[in-house]
């Protein structure tokens, strides 16, 4: 059974670039969630997709775009790249239903130079 | 405030001993609480997951929840090096409860 799986696990890009993440959900999960984590901090919530939508979102920039699939899987864009946006990008996967727990993936690794 | 605080350490504790790792939470309306383990270059793994007060076992862990102090634990018996890892504890967001907050995280060593 596949657990949460995202691709590339690492990733160079520069300041005012664009980049796209991707996510694939725990089989059986209907929702997926991203999150930021930067070093020696815990991950905070980007936002929320299920039933193609995105449903609930962090306080993160306008800059920070996703969209999910009929399949599930999900992407993750972020626009014009800043120096602050270099961090750990990790997928968690859930089934709909309130409060239902959250698995991770691997994450991406995001380099800004 | 922060919502969850965490000690973000770092623990360095000798094998074989009892762990215990701690964090608060400031608003009661949080209900559910879990703990996640984080090894280096991975992804946080789910550890345990509980709703009421009072204690909840699971191998060589346990969560513990106190809901009137607003204050969530997890013991770690008879401790292992594989045991070393960073260890996050967080809750979903009260009316946004696809948002999980975390805690800062513990790092934790356990020295064969």
């Amino acid at each position: 059974d596949a657990g949460v799986t995202q691709s590339p696990t690492h990733l160079i890009k520069t300041r005012g670039q664009q980049v796209t993440l991707r996510c694939s959900p725990k089989s059986g999960h209907d929702t997926v969630s991203w999150y930021q984590q930067a070093l020696g901090q815990g991950p905070q919530f980007i936002f929320q997709y299920y039933e193609e939508e995105e449903r609930q979102r962090g306080n993160f920039p306008d800059r920070f775009s996703g969209h999910q699939f009929p399949n599930y899987s999900s992407e993750l864009n972020v626009n014009a790249l800043l120096l602050g946006d270099s961090a750990l990008y990790l997928c968690a996967s859930s089934l709909r239903t309130a409060n239902q727990p959250q698995h991770f993936g691997d994450g991406t690794r995001l380099s800004i130079l | 405030q922060k919502e969850v605080e965490q000690d973000p350490g770092p623990l360095s504790v000798p094998e074989g001993a009892i762990v215990s790792l701690n964090c608060t939470y400031s608003n009661s309306a949080f209900q559910y609480f879990m703990w996640y383990r984080q090894y280096s270059r991975k992804g946080p793994e789910l550890l345990m997951y509980t709703y009421s007060s009072g204690n909840k076992e699971d191998g060589r862990f346990t969560a513990q929840v106190d809901k009137s102090s607003k204050y969530i634990s997890l013991f770690i018996r008879d401790s292992q090096p594989s045991d070393s890892a960073t260890y996050l504890c967080a809750t979903p967001h009260y009316n946004q409860g696809g948002k999980l907050i975390f805690g800062q995280g513990t790092e934790l060593s356990v020295k064969p």
